[in-house]
């Protein structure tokens, strides 16, 4: 079946460091990826997506593009802040025949960024 | 900023015990959803509902789980008969529309343990 499948945390950096938190899917289809995040105390937020191959997906500094020949979907962003510390959620969908929201999710990732 | 509500944020049950777990979600949203989360384990999408009937479900949403919504705002998850490894964070999660070009917007989660 499909599947999502991030890199174990919990990741934590300093300030201003480099962030790559990985992920790898397997799908039937072709599938949408996205990135969520849960910053503490609140629901899961849309960080960005990508529908198709090549695609870039970019929202407040995070970037990851859909990469078809390797099945991934990598999250890095530049320079971190204390403001980026929560967990992190990969998560791909499969629009069958104009179907809900059933996302597939990986386990999540914990970033804490010390300043 | 409009935003998805859930109710309890923590609920603690016996075995056995039938729970209610409450969400209102944005209001001129159309599709609504529940996904749970196990400790440590992944997001898992249990059901969709639209125009007062379930879309979709998965393997986990059984017997013992239903979905109504009671009114104009209100989209409940129950449990009838709870048992241990229904132990989990609910996650509810509204969207205006199903295709995969919007955006899912989900609470903060009401967290079950079922002793």
């Amino acid at each position: 079946g499909d599947s999502v499948t991030q890199m174990e945390g919990p990741v934590t950096l300093s300030e201003e460091a480099f962030l790559t938190i990985n992920c790898t899917y397997t799908a039937t289809g072709y599938p949408s990826l996205f990135w969520y995040v849960q910053y503490p105390g609140e629901g899961l937020q849309l960080l960005l997506k990508a529908t198709k191959a090549d695609d870039k997906g970019s929202n407040k500094g995070f970037e990851a593009t859909y990469r078809k020949e390797t099945t991934s979907f990598h999250l890095e962003k530049g320079s971190v802040q204390v403001s980026d510390s929560a967990v992190y959620f990969c998560a791909l969908s499969l629009n069958s025949g104009g179907s809900n929201y059933k996302l597939t999710f990986g386990k999540g990732t914990l970033l804490t960024v010390n300043p | 900023e409009p935003e998805v509500t859930q109710t309890p944020s923590h609920q603690v049950t016996q075995m056995g015990q039938e729970v209610i777990l409450r969400c209102v979600p944005i209001s001129n949203h159309l599709y609504f959803y529940w996904y749970r989360q196990i400790l440590g384990q992944k997001v898992e999408f249990l059901v969709s509902f639209y125009n007062n009937e379930i879309s979709e479900k998965s393997e986990i949403f059984d017997d013992q789980f239903s979905v109504e919504r009671p009114d104009g705002s209100n989209f409940t998850l129950k449990i009838r008969s709870t048992k241990l490894e229904d132990s989990a964070m609910y996650f509810c999660a509204s969207s205006v529309g199903h295709r995969l070009t919007g955006e899912l917007f989900f609470g903060e989660g009401s967290r079950l343990t079922v002793l």
